[in-house]
């Protein structure tokens, strides 16, 4: 089945410590994304890729890196310069072109020790 | 730039109950449409979509219709069950030549009793 596959679906982190997120698709998407969801929140977008070997922020890329090797893979990692990381991270892709569909993956929720 | 405003939450009725959850957006140009849910501790996942004006999507006895006169995109079901309590995501995504970057609203909670 096609689809996105986010892990670990729960992560902890100790002060101090970069975390990565992983996020696969086999949807043959080009665009990926990563957005935060705080409780009671909408959606905040971190990063998102149109192309591999390209990324851009969103509205809160700081304390964040991502990076896009392969069209599958758009990791995030979650560095010790976030110092409010505990949240619901979403990575989604997108069907081609504008006016596109987003899949999104089950989430990973991270939590600080 | 685009924007989508959502009707705050929750949104709390009882089963069999008609159910309306109020969506308006700015935006440039033609973009499409979307609603997505979000049931608790999951993704969110495409509940139906609109592409032009006066579109209808329907699913799972949801429906939605495109009306740009009024700029909006309401979600309406006839009669809720409890297993419809979720959050519920109005959404926009510029057409060919546009952003990539799709808007969403806040998001509305409903919760359904039995």
């Amino acid at each position: 089945d096609g689809g996105i596959t986010q892990s670990p679906k729960y992560l902890f982190r100790k002060e101090g410590q970069n975390v990565t997120l992983s996020c696969e698709q086999n949807l043959n998407h080009d665009a990926m994304y990563w957005y935060r969801q705080d409780p009671g929140q909408g959606l905040r977008l971190i990063y998102y890729s149109q192309i591999v070997n390209d990324f851009q922020k969103g509205d809160i890329a700081e304390g964040y890196s991502v990076s896009r090797e392969k069209k599958e893979s758009f990791p995030l990692t979650v560095t010790s310069a976030q110092k409010n990381p505990t949240a619901f991270y979403l990575c989604a892709s997108k069907t081609s072109g504008g006016g596109g569909i987003q899949y999104f993956g089950a989430g990973t929720r991270l939590s600080v020790l | 730039g685009n924007s989508v405003t959502q009707m705050e939450g929750p949104v709390t009725l009882s089963e069999e109950a008609f159910l309306t959850i109020n969506c308006t957006y700015t935006a440039t140009g033609y973009p499409s449409l979307f609603w997505y849910v979000q049931y608790p501790g999951e993704g969110l996942q495409l509940l139906l979509k609109a592409t032009k004006a006066d579109d209808k999507g329907s699913n799972k006895g949801f429906e939605a219709t495109y009306r740009k006169e009024t700029t909006s995109f309401h979600l309406e079901k006839g009669s809720v069950q409890v297993s419809d309590s979720a959050v519920y995501f109005c959404a926009l995504s510029e057409g060919p030549g546009g952003s990539y970057i799709p808007t969403f609203g806040r998001g509305t909670s409903l919760i359904v009793h039995p």
